[in-house]
């Protein structure tokens, strides 16, 4: 079964660095969502993507943030200048449509900002 | 492996009445999370509870924890169309700092 692919699985980076979190969906699907979990916290919608468009980014925050799902290659989320405050862990879902479909997710990355 | 199942698998119940969803899992938990999922939108943290709690209330939900069957139920009282969705459990484990493992789901509809 070779579900959601995240990786790495655990980043550390400092303080103003960029981080790059890679998911490769689920061969054949091409609806891609990004959630982020902050410690203690349930998961937070940032994203949905369809192949080389971005659906829905209400979560995302309006700076520093970035994703991209290009036509091929995994989907990547960007955090440039990361803070502490970016510590998380952040999980990639990805479903074969993106009407009332199940989605299946990641192990996630879990990002650690020092 | 996605660790947590619900049961059912879909449900459907007049509007008004209470739905009740239930999830089994196999490993020891952290907590235990209920997400819902509206058609063509991502999920949405319903509630969290811990490995040690029992029993957790938000709204209209209700949440209980039994860690000796290892299952959980969801019970939504007083439904409304809103409410249909697909509403997914999901374990963590290894002190909250593990991934989110998640079930299949149950699709819930609530007819008007």
């Amino acid at each position: 079964n070779a579900g959601v692919m995240q990786n790495p699985r655990h980043l550390v980076r400092r303080r103003g660095q960029e981080a790059r979190l890679r998911c490769s969906p689920v061969k054949g699907h091409s609806h891609v969502y990004w959630y982020r979990q902050l410690p203690e916290e349930g998961l937070k919608f940032m994203v949905y993507l369809q192949k080389e468009n971005i659906i829905d980014e209400s979560g995302m925050p309006k700076e520093r943030f970035s994703a991209e799902f290009p036509k091929e290659g995994p989907s990547i989320l960007r955090i440039q200048q990361v803070v502490r405050g970016d510590s998380a862990a952040y999980f990639c879902a990805s479903s074969p449509r993106g009407e009332g479909t199940e989605a299946f997710f990641g192990q996630g990355t879990r990002l650690t900002v020092v | 492996s996605q660790q947590g199942e619900e049961d059912p698998q879909a449900l459907s119940i007049q509007e008004g009445e209470n739905a009740t969803m239930n999830c089994s899992y196999k490993t020891s938990i952290n907590n235990l999370q209920w997400y819902r999922q509206n058609s063509g939108r991502g999920l949405v943290h319903l509630i969290l509870i811990r490995s040690n709690e029992r029993e957790k209330h938000s709204g209209r939900l209700r949440v209980t924890l039994d860690t000796s069957k290892k299952s959980s139920s969801l019970l939504i009282t007083a439904s409304r169309a809103a409410d249909t969705a697909s509403y997914f459990c999901a374990t963590q484990g290894g002190g909250g700092a593990d991934g989110l493992t998640f079930g299949k789901g149950t699709h819930l509809i609530i007819q008007p």
